[in-house]
């Protein structure tokens, strides 16, 4: 069954530096997401990402995040200089098209900000 | 904007016995689609079952059924013959159905402990 990936599955980084989390959705689906999630807290959406372009970011997802589709098949999301805030899990997404189809969710990567 | 509310941060069952987990949400959408997702300590999310707004029949899922009263904006999940697999957070989610964004927005979460 196709599933989506993310690497690494822990990142540990210094205040202020950068940091580029990377995942690949599964081969054919055309919507592509990213989602954070601070420890005990709900999922929260940051930015959406359709026809090579964001569709929608949230408040969240500021200057210092960025998101890329480099080569047809990674998905990156870039925070330029970390802050001990943006400690979290952050989950990648991709959805095949609109409608009743389901959002398929990769592993998370836990980004810990020392 | 549109909001979903989970009003219980946490449920217990116990093994084989049916539990229920609230969902209320707050929109002005007519066309929209409603989730439950599942993550277990992995912390993985995994779909649980799906509504959409236009149908009136209740969606289920082998031991999982929804109760959608879209009037009341509710949507709530029912969890029967509970095994101890099912422990995990719980978290209701809402998706518009116009746009080209679909992204998902969540309510808090439930947590579901299953007592053996």
């Amino acid at each position: 069954e196709p599933e989506v990936t993310q690497t690494p599955s822990h990142q540990v980084t210094q205040m202020g530096q950068e940091v580029i989390l990377r995942c690949v959705p599964i081969s054919n689906h055309l919507y592509f997401y990213w989602y954070r999630q601070i420890l005990g807290q709900k999922v929260e959406f940051l930015v959406s990402f359709y026809n090579n372009e964001i569709s929608e970011k949230s408040e969240i997802f500021d200057d210092q995040f960025s998101v890329e589709r480099p080569d047809g098949s990674n998905f990156t999301l870039k925070i330029r200089s970390t802050k001990l805030e943006d400690s979290a899990m952050y989950f990648c997404a991709s959805m095949g098209s609109q409608g009743y189809n389901e959002q398929f969710f990769g592993p998370g990567t836990r980004l810990t900000v020392l | 904007a549109q909001t979903v509310t989970q009003s219980q941060p946490e449920m217990s069952v116990q093994e084989a016995e049916t539990v229920t987990l609230s969902c209320t949400y707050d929109t002005s959408e007519s066309d929209y689609y409603l989730f439950w997702y599942k993550q277990p300590p992995s912390r993985q999310m995994i779909l649980v079952i799906r509504q959409e707004a236009y149908k009136q029949q209740n969606a289920t899922e082998n031991r999982f059924s929804v109760n959608f009263q879209k009037a009341a904006k509710s949507f709530s999940l029912k969890i029967s013959d509970s095994q101890l697999g099912d422990a995990a957070m719980y978290f209701c989610a809402y998706r518009t159905g116009s746009g080209n964004t679909g992204k998902l927005i969540f309510g808090q979460g439930t947590t579901l402990q299953v007592k053996p």
